[in-house]
């Protein structure tokens, strides 16, 4: 089974508007960590923003917040006012603490397109 | 200051070739990590170095795939007799230490094999 899962591989929005992208994961680790990577046409990964599973409050970095549904396994990202810069692929990842994994899981990323 | 760094950024090698992957981590990590993201895809782990001790090789897909870490520092991926299906961007990444929630990325190593 998939880990991490992004089922919209495309999404448009309007300049200044906000959009949300969807990630789901899979895991039986009671801990854990989630993030949110851009990736821009450059090919560089950069962090956007990370929730801990135990956190009680969502993450929020500037324009990028997620929102977490623990018991649903969600964990999508919200981009308020969206600039032209924004558009790249987005990549949701886990980390899962006690099962010893040292990597991060990654989905197939969603590719966001800002239209002026 | 400075990032990740990665080389070549881009290598096109024949079948049945060798080639070697090199990534600077950033100065003071300790933990370094090789993954692959290959067309349309999302990253693939590869292998994980943590300071000195062994390393955590159990995303490499094949005896062909094989990584070191010289001095705690600089990373070389080696895959030997290449085949169609490597072709990838082959990414690195460092972290403060193993726990560290922020891995930073460098800019990949393209790599196509005709």
């Amino acid at each position: 089974a998939q880990k991490i899962t992004q089922t919209q591989p495309g999404m448009f929005v309007q300049e200044k508007e906000a959009v949300t992208l969807d990630c789901t994961y899979d895991t039986s680790d009671p801990s854990y960590g989630l993030f949110w990577y851009k990736q821009p046409s450059s090919g560089e990964m950069i962090f956007l923003i990370y929730q801990g599973s135990y956190d009680q409050q969502n993450a929020t970095e500037g324009r990028y917040s997620l929102n977490f549904q623990k018991a649903r396994k969600s964990a999508n990202l919200v981009i308020s006012a969206s600039q032209l810069g924004d558009s790249a692929m987005y990549f949701c990842a886990m980390r899962e603490v006690q099962t010893g994994a040292n990597n991060l899981f990654f989905g197939t990323g969603t590719r966001l397109t800002v239209i002026p | 200051g400075a990032g990740v760094s990665q080389s070549p950024s881009n290598k096109v090698t024949e079948k049945g070739k060798d080639v070697e992957l090199r990534c600077d981590p950033i100065s003071g990590h300790t933990a370094l990590y090789w993954y692959r993201q290959s067309l349309g895809q999302g990253l693939e782990f590869l292998i994980y170095f943590q300071g000195n001790s062994a390393p955590d090789k159990s995303g490499l897909p094949s005896d062909r795939f094989s990584a070191e870490r010289t001095g705690g520092s600089v990373s070389t991926l080696t895959i030997q007799r290449t085949q169609q299906e490597d072709s990838a961007v082959y990414l690195c990444a460092s972290s403060l230490e193993s726990f560290s929630y922020e891995q930073y990325f460098g800019p990949g190593t393209r790599l196509t094999v005709t």
